[in-house]
């Protein structure tokens, strides 16, 4: 079974804070996305990376950056956080080639 | 960009009764997955059905590729199937990148 892991699960800060978020997968995937998810709209792809230092740019990108450091880790980082980043966050990997996606739990930001 | 509306946006169930969620794309679909949203949130894969019918459990999902269209039907509904649906489409994207609908909300009544 495919496995994606988030962390943190739950994190509050304050505008102009920085934060990162980490996603791990063990499933030997080679592309990693990070979403977010708010009412009203389905989920929107932020950024994607296509292995160990590949950084793709998604749909909504804006006052996000994103590493990809090994195969396994994505790192989501939000340097000046701002309220409109309060969100749900999910990670998910693939093995591409219109495989499907596996999601991670989640991660509930809020930004003060 | 690709487009994925869901209907309806929300569904009351007496338990027992069936459901049939409808998922339209406005490109053509490589990839199309079902997903479960709980109410706490957590997102878990149901079905990968870019066409064709596919089964699982209670579950049935059935893709009409050329008519760019895919229902899930839930079968014998019970309260833990309350939540969201969701649906999500690759059209064959660089980077494999899925397009979500908003989702049908629905609620399973003992």
């Amino acid at each position: 079974e495919a496995a994606v892991t988030q962390s943190p699960r739950n994190k509050v800060t304050v505008t102009g804070g920085n934060v990162t978020l980490s996603c791990r997968q063990t499933n030997s995937h080679n592309y990693m996305y990070w979403y977010r998810q708010d009412t009203g709209h389905g989920l929107r792809l932020i950024h994607y990376s296509y292995g160990a230092g590949n950084l793709q740019i998604g749909d909504v990108p804006d006052g996000y950056k994103a590493t990809r450091t090994t195969q396994e880790d994505f790192f989501l980082l939000l340097e000046l956080a701002s309220p409109s980043q309060t969100s749900l966050y999910f990670c998910a990997s693939s093995d591409g080639g219109g495989l499907e996606q596996y999601f991670g739990p989640g991660t509930r930001l809020t930004v003060l | 960009g690709q487009q994925v509306q869901q209907s309806p946006a929300s569904l009351v169930l007496q338990e027992g009764e069936n459901a049939e969620l409808q998922c339209n794309f406005s490109s053509t679909a490589t990839q199309l997955q079902w997903f479960y949203q709980s109410p706490g949130g957590s997102l878990v894969s149901l079905l990968s059905n870019p066409s064709g019918t596919k089964h699982t459990g209670r579950l049935t999902s059935t893709t009409v590729t050329k008519e760019r269209r895919s229902s899930l039907h839930i079968s014998s509904s019970q309260t833990t199937d309350s939540g969201t649906y969701l649906c999500a489409i690759d059209s064959n994207s660089a980077g494999n990148k899925l397009t979500f609908g908003i989702g049908t909300r629905v609620l399973v009544r003992p």
